[in-house]
């Protein structure tokens, strides 16, 4: 299985908006509403932004919304802050055994 | 809220084995399927296997199949994986992960894992 497609990196200055491709096949995210995204900042652990496409766990900013058409997911950060700079990665459950994740885009805040 | 600590992790010679562990607290590790996922330095994340909730059923990434065996221990909350005949490609970060929406909703601070001779 191979790794979803992202761009390597994205930016943005305070306030803007931003929004991250993530690209895959009809058989991980063309197949399965079980898209999800995730923020790592350096030497830490990721943190779940987005499940299920487009749900948002509690104490997540409605500044991170996601969607998906077809074979491609996209995250959206509205209203850049610095705190936003980051690796972001998509992920894809393909059935009950098995999760291929994204190659992962670096944020940066102008 | 379920809170996740590894432990486990070293320097190991390449052929080598070692034993990773996650303590959990807050919930039961029985409760939830639980993962492991790692990060080679300067890389990205890649699912290395999941254990259920029956205790049984369990997966693993191509990349450690036949390698690597996950498990669990429910009178002490805690998530193993065993890994043997390690390679160089297998120096990363590990990760243990609740999982949780189909994804993995709350995660460890991670262990690092070095294979060298």
């Amino acid at each position: 299985q191979s790794a979803l497609t992202q761009p390597p990196s994205a930016s943005g200055s305070p306030g803007q908006s931003i929004t991250i491709s993530c690209t895959g096949t009809s058989s991980d995210v063309g197949a399965y509403d079980y898209v999800s995204w995730f923020q790592q900042h350096p030497g830490k652990a990721p943190k779940l932004l987005i499940y299920e496409v487009f749900k948002r766990p509690s104490g997540v900013p409605d500044r991170f919304s996601a969607s998906k058409s077809g074979t491609t997911a996209s995250l959206t950060v509205s209203g850049l802050q610095a705190e936003d700079e980051a690796d972001y990665y998509c992920i894809s459950n393909i059935g009950s055994k098995n999760w291929v994740f994204g190659t992962g885009t670096k944020v940066t805040v102008l | 809220e379920v809170q996740l600590l590894e432990s486990g992790g070293a320097l190991v010679q390449p052929g080598g084995s070692l034993r990773l562990s996650c303590a959990a607290s807050g919930s039961s590790v029985s409760t939830s399927a639980m993962s492991w996922v790692r990060q080679a330095p300067g890389k990205g994340l890649e699912w290395v296997s999941v254990i259920y909730n029956d205790g049984v059923t369990t997966y693993y990434g191509d990349s450690v199949k036949g390698r690597f065996s996950i498990s669990r221990d429910s009178s002490k909350n805690t998530l193993s994986l065993q890994m043997n005949s390690l390679r160089a490609e297998d120096t990363a970060v590990y990760y243990c992960a609740k999982n949780g929406h189909y994804t993995f909703d709350v995660w460890g601070q991670g262990t690092m894992v070095t294979v060298s001779s």
